[in-house]
């Protein structure tokens, strides 16, 4: 069974910086491109970044282009999301979503964790 | 304000039918295909409908996606009360070079 759990949510100023991790397991993790797709009651559900299974491509969204960098370890099976220059408007639960193919672009995403609430506000 | 436009609420009978749409442009829907999650209250969402009409394994084929132009439905027939939920579309957009996804449509089952 596919299971993706996120961690390192919180509460931060605004200028802040905070690092999210997304632990896999029940799949090749390597094999996968990952992907974070984040969700607010004002900006409802909002693609963040992704990447490749071998960090090779790397997509942001413009909103946060410059500001967040995603990577992986594969040989920990965890996705990263290093947010910094945090705004209130980055407030939101943050996913972890898997890609459904190997090789797929754009990204479907077929399995998602529980998320992780991040919070910026002095 | 979503760059797909879903209606905001839908509601039907339970054992009925209903039908979501999903609205957008020749840089999203008219040119990429759409995939529909379904977000169950105080859960993560859930890949409901990928590729306009393919069903990923296990879910229900009381479920089912189509396209025509710049627009797509999701149609749910004989609706059960666990169907209550909210429904996202989503689509790439070659213009804004992102995955965008609409507002969402709140699901009642009466």
């Amino acid at each position: 069974e596919v299971q993706l759990v996120e961690s390192g949510g919180g509460l931060v100023k605004p200028g802040g910086s905070l690092r999210l991790s997304c632990a896999a397991s029940g799949f090749t993790f390597s094999a996968y491109p990952m992907n974070w797709v984040r969700q607010s009651p004002e900006r409802g559900l909002e693609w963040v970044s992704s990447i490749s299974s071998s960090s090779f491509y790397i997509y942001y969204a413009d909103s946060v282009q410059g500001r967040f960098t995603i990577s992986r370890d594969n040989t920990k099976n965890s996705l990263y999301l290093q947010m910094s220059s945090l705004r209130a408007d980055d407030t939101a639960v943050y996913y972890c979503a898997r890609d459904q193919d190997t090789n797929n672009w754009p990204p479907v995403f077929d399995s998602w964790g529980q998320g992780t609430l991040v919070t910026v506000s002095s | 304000q979503s760059v797909l436009t879903q209606p905001p609420s839908v509601s039907e009978a339970l054992r009925q039918r209903v039908t979501i749409s999903c609205s957008g442009s020749s840089s999203n829907i008219g040119n990429n295909a759409v995939n529909w999650y379904q977000q169950l209250p105080g859960k993560a969402p859930k890949l409901l409908i990928y590729y306009d009409d393919l069903l990923p394994s296990g879910v229900s084929d009381r479920f089912s996606g189509s396209k025509s132009g710049t627009s797509a439905s999701l149609a749910i027939s004989g609706l059960q009360s666990e169907d209550e939920a909210d429904y996202y579309c989503s689509a790439w957009d070659d213009s804004l070079n992102a995955v965008v996804f609409g507002g969402g449509t709140k699901l009642t089952v009466l």
